[in-house]
């Protein structure tokens, strides 16, 4: 009965590298969110996929993000040529089904750093 | 456009004394409301959630929260502090319309002392 799996929990990247951000939603799960926790602020929402679709991305920086969810395996948060202001942790939330009603669970998060 | 606001960043209780974290929401529809709490270092877990079938609403490790419609409020209450309640705590909307995504507010760091 495993919950929402992100990893990893740790990241550090250098400016200008890439980071790639995986999440495994929970069983029977076919919706995933993405959110990003600046430090000392709350939860900003970043993107909602389906399975093979994006649904919503109205949170996502224009530039060097991107985020996917394959039929098959994890869904991806990438961000290309990272900067100092990426630095956040990073959660992922699945539901069973995309309704606002929805419960969403949260994995524990990726902490990402970049030097 | 649904928001949230949440009064004090930071509250400190005396362990056995009431816990009262704030949460004002603005929507233009019937919202769906939500507390959950953030242990250092951890995810999200949900504490509670409002879905319209009770304005007082109970959840896990002795928590409660009641929806007031006239006040715009979800304050999230427990009646004894104890010191593993010390957390963040979040409130969060989502309403229809608002594309499933939740708005959270900028949260309240609980501290209980002794």
């Amino acid at each position: 009965n495993a919950g929402v799996m992100q990893n990893p929990r740790h990241l550090v990247r250098r400016r200008g590298q890439e980071a790639r951000l995986r999440c495994s939603p929970m069983k029977g799960h076919s919706h995933v969110y993405w959110y990003r926790q600046l430090p000392e602020e709350g939860l900003k929402f970043m993107v909602y996929l389906q399975k093979e679709n994006i649904i919503d991305e109205s949170g996502m920086p224009k530039e060097r993000f991107s985020a996917e969810f394959p039929k098959e395996g994890p869904s991806i948060l990438r961000i290309q040529q990272v900067v100092r202001g990426d630095s956040a942790a990073y959660f992922c939330a699945s539901s069973p089904a995309g309704n606002y009603q929805e419960t969403q669970y949260f994995g524990p998060g990726t902490r990402l750093l970049v030097l | 456009a649904q928001s949230v606001t949440q009064l004090g960043s930071h509250v400190s209780v005396s362990e056995g004394a009431l816990v009262l974290l704030r949460c004002n929401y603005s929507s233009s529809v019937p919202p769906y409301l939500f507390w959950y709490v953030q242990y250092p270092n951890q995810g999200l877990q949900l504490l509670l959630k409002y879905t319209s079938a009770a304005t007082l609403v109970k959840g896990i490790n002795g928590f409660e929260a009641e929806f007031k419609k006239s006040e715009t409020s979800f304050h999230l209450t427990k009646p004894s502090a104890h010191m593993s309640d010390a957390a963040e705590y979040f409130c969060a909307v989502s309403e229809t319309g608002g594309g499933n995504k939740l708005t959270f507010g900028t949260g309240t760091q609980l501290k209980v002392e002794l």
